[in-house]
């Protein structure tokens, strides 16, 4: 069971709001949970990440939460802005060191 | 971006033809992979190699070629048996004791 699920696909958030994009994981054996954000035309860059001994990882504006009974990870953008704008992906770490990506959230924040 | 050179950053390929993207990183690190995005998509894994002379596929290699020669250099080719190359190709590395990745800023490939 590699796969994980991101939800929403697509966000809209007005400036000043809180953004919120979940992930859920199956395999137990994942042991770390890093966030990626990707601009158009560029390539991803690890925003934040958590490991699952940790239940909440805060930087900044940024925010993970983990469930782990759950299986289930959020990031929150808080006092969202529209230079936040841009494309979200979660992954988890398993085997060899291997990233299995949730399918991407694209952030949208309004003036 | 991080030490990992994608080049050319706009490729554009006829049908039939075979084209070469680069991959080049500085960063020591073991680890190198590459990534296809389509518009609006998700990232797929096309191959991946974690230590020189050694690679295998990803979940969508067919079509696409690669070599490990050296461990700062993971080229990939395109082959004329991919149908849709069209896409933002990825490149990322990783090292053992890093648990992230880091991507490249990779190559937009346009089949005209």
């Amino acid at each position: 069971q590699q796969q994980v699920k991101q939800s929403p696909q697509s966000l809209i958030v007005q400036k000043g709001g809180i953004s919120i994009i979940n992930c859920a994981y199956e395999n137990t054996a994942f042991d770390y949970f890093p966030w990626y954000q990707q601009f158009p035309g560029k390539g991803p860059a690890l925003l934040i990440a958590i490991r699952p001994d940790v239940s909440e990882k805060k930087e900044g504006r940024f925010t993970i939460s983990f469930n782990k009974s759950a299986k289930q990870f959020s990031l929150h953008i808080m006092d969202s802005q529209p230079g936040d704008s841009a494309t979200y992906f979660c992954a988890a770490k398993g085997a060899g060191n291997m990233l299995t990506f949730g399918g991407g959230t694209r952030l949208m924040v309004k003036p | 971006d991080g030490g990992i050179t994608q080049s050319p950053k706009y490729l554009f390929r006829k049908e039939g033809q075979n084209v070469t993207l680069s991959c080049e990183q500085n960063l020591n690190h073991d680890a190198m992979y590459w990534y296809r995005q389509d518009p609006g998509q998700g990232l797929r894994l096309i191959y991946y190699s974690q230590i020189v002379n050694d690679f295998q596929k990803g979940d969508i290699a067919e079509g696409y070629s690669v070599s490990r020669e050296k461990k700062e250099s993971f080229p990939l080719t395109v082959t004329s048996a991919q149908k849709n190359p069209t896409a933002f190709y990825l490149c990322a590395t990783s090292d053992r004791g890093n648990y992230g990745y880091t991507f490249g800023s990779g190559t937009r490939l346009t089949v005209v």
